[in-house]
């Protein structure tokens, strides 16, 4: 079955405890990003890939890595998470090629409390 | 710089009803328009998109959406509401050939039985 996973799905951590939401997609696509999804602001876009180690930051980087060490992982790194953190993530994943097949698949979301 | 505007926070339909949620856009280059749905504790689910040609596009559900490149506009529309379309719509731009997506803030439809 086509997918994206990501783990945790749930988390709560404290300030500055570094922490790594993984995120995997099984359908050999070039573009991977990472949202956070806060109320009345809709998705916002934190860093997204073009391919295996080619990455750029989105609209909101500041306080966030990632890494693509291999096309089907790209791991969202919180080295220092503070509360504004706080915030519901996904990870997406499509295809370079454009036209029919151009749509985002959607990972399940991980639900971060810092405290 | 691309822009998503969804004007309302909410929509509030009865069962039976046809629908709109709405949707406007900015975009320098060819726009690629996208409508997703997300169900309570759920993930985002593609509805349907608009990439080029017949400005009418048909997707999942019973969902559609017209392309207005004169309104710059990509409603989302069904014609008989369901109790089980409540739930909270997002319209995606993405220009052409480019990396990021823009996801407007979302509108909450509630269907009354």
């Amino acid at each position: 079955e086509a997918q994206v996973t990501q783990n945790p799905r749930y988390l709560i951590t404290v300030t500055g405890k570094k922490l790594t939401v993984t995120c995997s997609q099984n359908m050999n696509h070039e573009y991977m990003s990472w949202y956070r999804q806060d109320p009345g602001l809709g998705l916002r876009q934190i860093y997204y890939s073009m391919n295996v180690e080619v990455t750029d930051k989105g609209d909101v980087p500041e306080g966030y890595k990632v890494s693509r060490k291999e096309k089907r992982n790209f791991p969202l790194i919180l080295e220092s998470p503070s509360p504004n953190q706080t915030s519901l993530y996904f990870c997406a994943s499509r295809t370079a090629k454009t036209g029919a097949g151009d749509t985002q698949y959607f990972g399940p979301g991980t639900r971060l409390t810092v405290l | 710089a691309q822009s998503v505007a969804q004007p309302e926070d909410q929509v509030n339909v009865a069962e039976g009803n046809p629908l709109t949620v709405k949707c406007t856009y900015s975009v320098s280059g060819n726009p690629y328009l996208f409508w997703y749905v997300q169900y309570p504790n759920r993930g985002l689910q593609f509805l349907l998109k608009y990439i080029t040609g017949d400005n009418l596009v048909k997707g999942s559900y019973g969902f559609e959406a017209e392309f207005n490149k004169s309104q710059t506009s990509f409603h989302l529309k069904k014609p008989s509401a369901l109790v089980s379309d409540s739930a909270l719509y997002f319209c995606a731009v993405r220009e052409g050939g480019g990396f990021k997506t823009i996801f407007g803030a979302g509108t909450r439809l509630f269907v009354k039985a």
